[in-house]
């Protein structure tokens, strides 16, 4: 069964780092791009970052650019997002999706994690 | 930067055909890809590339994208098809890609 699960969510206070983590299975994980997009609460989706299967193209939002570092192991078939400065904004539910296709830039996301909650709060 | 709109909410009854619209500016030279979200649950991808469905998406679920609209179809609809649905697609700035949703739609089924 194609499988992703996202885990390193958590409260967290303003400015503190967070690192998630979302381990995959079921599927080839190295021949495919990956995403993270986050849910804010009673909002729709907003795509954070995306990397490619051998992390030779990555792209940022612009509401994170320059506070997020996308990166995946392939070996551990696992994906990862590091959030430095976290703000209030960032609050939200952190899906891992994977990329329907091996090109970046064209795709879908075709598999989805159940998602991990981020709460920035003093 | 690139923005799809999209009508807040649709409501109909069952049995109805529903279009959500998803408007960008040419969207009709872009692959468009749609996600229905069920409360509490993660987004399923139920069209992809314009008109094409994955695996287990019934027949009902069609799309459409021509000049600035593209749109999703849903035939006879049913109360399980009520969620959120969001369109997708990819644009390219200044030689950075992006991954662009719209602002989703409820569908209501009456």
């Amino acid at each position: 069964e194609v499988q992703l699960v996202e885990s390193g969510g958590g409260e967290v206070q303003p400015g503190r780092p967070l690192r998630l983590s979302c381990e995959a299975s079921g599927f080839s994980f190295d021949d495919y791009g990956m995403h993270w997009v986050r849910q804010a609460p009673g909002k729709g989706l907003e795509w954070v970052a995306g990397i490619s299967w051998n992390s030779g193209r990555i792209g940022y939002a612009d509401s994170v650019k320059g506070r997020a570092t996308i990166s995946r192991d392939n070996a551990k078939n696992s994906l990862y997002l590091q959030m430095n400065g976290l703000r209030a904004e960032d609050t939200a539910l952190y899906y891992c999706a994977k990329d329907r296709g091996t090109i970046f830039g064209v795709y879908s996301m075709d598999v989805w994690g159940p998602g991990t909650t981020v709460i920035v709060s003093s | 930067s690139y923005v799809l709109t999209q009508p807040p909410s649709v409501s109909l009854a069952p049995g109805q055909t529903a279009r959500i619209t998803c408007e960008g500016n040419k969207i009709g030279s872009k692959s468009v890809h749609w996600y229905q979200q069920k409360p509490g649950q993660a987004p399923v991808l139920v069209v992809y590339n314009d008109s094409d469905r994955p695996s287990g998406i019934p027949e009902r679920f069609s799309g459409s994208n021509s000049g600035n609209t593209a749109t999703l179809t849903i035939t006879r609809v049913e109360s399980g098809d009520e969620a959120d649905y969001y369109c997708h697609v990819w644009h390219s700035s200044d030689d950075h890609l992006y991954v662009i949703f719209g602002g989703g739609t409820k569908l209501t089924v009456l």
